[in-house]
């Protein structure tokens, strides 16, 4: 069963800092990755997805890696603002299985960037 | 288009009470799917919709718990004689295209308190 880790779960920082969230899958036989932002309250809204022949994806201040034989993923967030602060998700899709249907996430990481 | 919604937002309930939710997905998006997320936690998957055809339900789906997509739009999500356990946001999700690789979007959720 594939298991989706996170870490750290919160991270705080000055605002301007560069920072990287990360993100291990046991399961490397996935199809591809994706990275969410959740507010408080609310819905995930998608940052990136990047596909399994894919190594990084890239939209403005963010940059993903991904390491499929490692089982890893990297979140970069250039020149942090105070609204970035959230819950950061990161979910896999497996290539096959039950696991293909859908996403599997991990619990987050809470990012704070203080003013 | 704005996207997958989803109504009500909100719903507080008495237990033992039946509650339905509604996901109206991204018009041309032939997949749609239902995940549960309690405080702290990520998502976990529920069922998966390709058109009308419920394709996958998790372990998780109890038999109180009860999903259609009629003529593949829309979908409802039923709760019957609902428990405190239930209490967590209901977010719906939609993708599109045949293949696997298409990025995943989420409505803003339904939230349930069970009281």
């Amino acid at each position: 069963k594939q298991e989706v880790t996170q870490i750290p779960a919160a991270l705080s920082v000055p605002e301007g800092e560069n920072l990287v969230l990360n993100c291990s899958f046991t399961d490397s036989a996935i199809y591809n990755l994706q990275w969410f932002r959740q507010d408080p309250g609310k819905g995930l809204t998608s940052l990136l997805l990047i596909q399994s022949s894919q190594r990084e994806q890239t939209s403005g201040r963010l940059n993903a890696s991904l390491d499929k034989s490692s089982g890893r993923s990297t979140l970069y967030i250039a020149a942090s603002q105070p609204g970035d602060s959230a819950t950061y998700l990161c979910a896999v899709r497996d290539e096959s299985g039950a696991g293909s249907y859908q996403l599997t996430f991990g619990k987050g990481t809470k990012l704070s960037v203080i003013p | 288009d704005t996207g997958v919604s989803q109504n009500p937002r909100h719903k507080i309930t008495k237990r033992g009470q039946n509650v339905t939710f509604r996901c109206d997905p991204i018009s041309e998006h032939n997949r749609l799917y239902w995940y549960r997320q309690t405080l702290g936690q990520g998502p976990e998957f529920l069922t998966y919709f390709q058109n009308e055809a419920q394709l996958e339900k998790s372990r998780l789906l109890s038999d109180r718990f009860s999903a259609e997509r009629p003529k593949g739009s829309f979908s409802t999500l039923e709760i019957q004689r609902t428990e405190q356990g239930d209490s967590a946001m209901y977010l719906c999700a939609s993708r599109g295209g045949w293949g696997r690789g298409l990025e995943a979007f989420f409505g803003q959720g339904t939230r349930l308190t069970v009281v």
